[in-house]
């Protein structure tokens, strides 16, 4: 089945900085790609998501880019701010009898953005 | 809107109960995913429902089961409850179950679930 790996598990940078956080995917089958921002008591939020058709999307501060050949997929943040600390899941999935909702996660990136 | 809504928030049992969770989807949405969040595991897929009907069920044993009401409302089961099954459940709603339509799923706070 499928499985994606996430790193780095935890991850410090300066307000200001920017943070890269990376995924790879074992099944050749995924075809769409989400990133979600869990903080803490909440459930995650989807924060950008991209289709195997797209090589790279970007809203505001937030980018991720897809390589297919290579299977994996980045998180991109720029301009970091404290509330952007939180944990970062990634995750993939594919058609399985036309259904999208069974997302395989990655094990998430605790980002922690130091003022 | 109202967002996805699990109760109850906080649980606490003994092995061998058995404990029922209950998700509101949001209103219009007709699929509903429960996950499971526990440190080790991370987050992985238990089942996912769509017009009370079970479309998908991830790699967890019978104990765990589910089902979605007429409303969209949906529950989870888990019978003959073990330590190990102590986590964060977590319930996410979204438009539709097939593919090539935009459907973002949102989750709820999930229950957390404390096995003793």
């Amino acid at each position: 089945g499928e499985n994606v790996e996430q790193h780095p598990s935890t991850l410090s940078v300066q307000e200001g900085d920017s943070a890269v956080i990376k995924c790879t995917y074992s099944d050749s089958a995924s075809n769409y790609f989400p990133w979600y921002k869990q903080e803490l008591g909440k459930g995650p939020q989807l924060i950008i998501d991209i289709r195997s058709n797209v090589g790279e999307k970007k809203d505001q501060r937030i980018a991720v880019t897809l390589n297919k050949t290579a299977k994996h997929f980045s998180l991109h943040i720029t301009e970091t701010q404290p509330e952007d600390s939180a944990v970062y899941f990634c995750a993939a999935s594919w058609d399985y009898g036309g259904s999208q909702g069974n997302l395989i996660f990655g094990k998430g990136t605790k980002l922690s953005v130091k003022p | 809107k109202a967002g996805v809504t699990q109760t109850p928030r906080y649980l606490i049992k003994t092995r061998g109960q058995q404990v029922t969770l209950s998700c509101s989807p949001i209103s219009g949405h007709r699929s509903v995913s429960w996950y499971q969040q526990t440190p080790g595991q991370g987050l992985q897929f238990l089942f996912e429902y769509f017009s009370e009907t079970q479309r998908n069920k991830g790699n967890f044993p019978g104990r765990f089961s589910g089902r979605q009401f007429s409303n969209s409302r949906s529950e989870m089961n888990v019978s003959t409850l073990e330590l190990g099954d102590s986590a964060l459940y977590l319930c996410a709603s979204s438009l539709h179950w097939w593919t090539g339509v935009e459907n973002e799923q949102f989750f709820g706070p999930g229950t957390r679930l404390t096995v003793l």
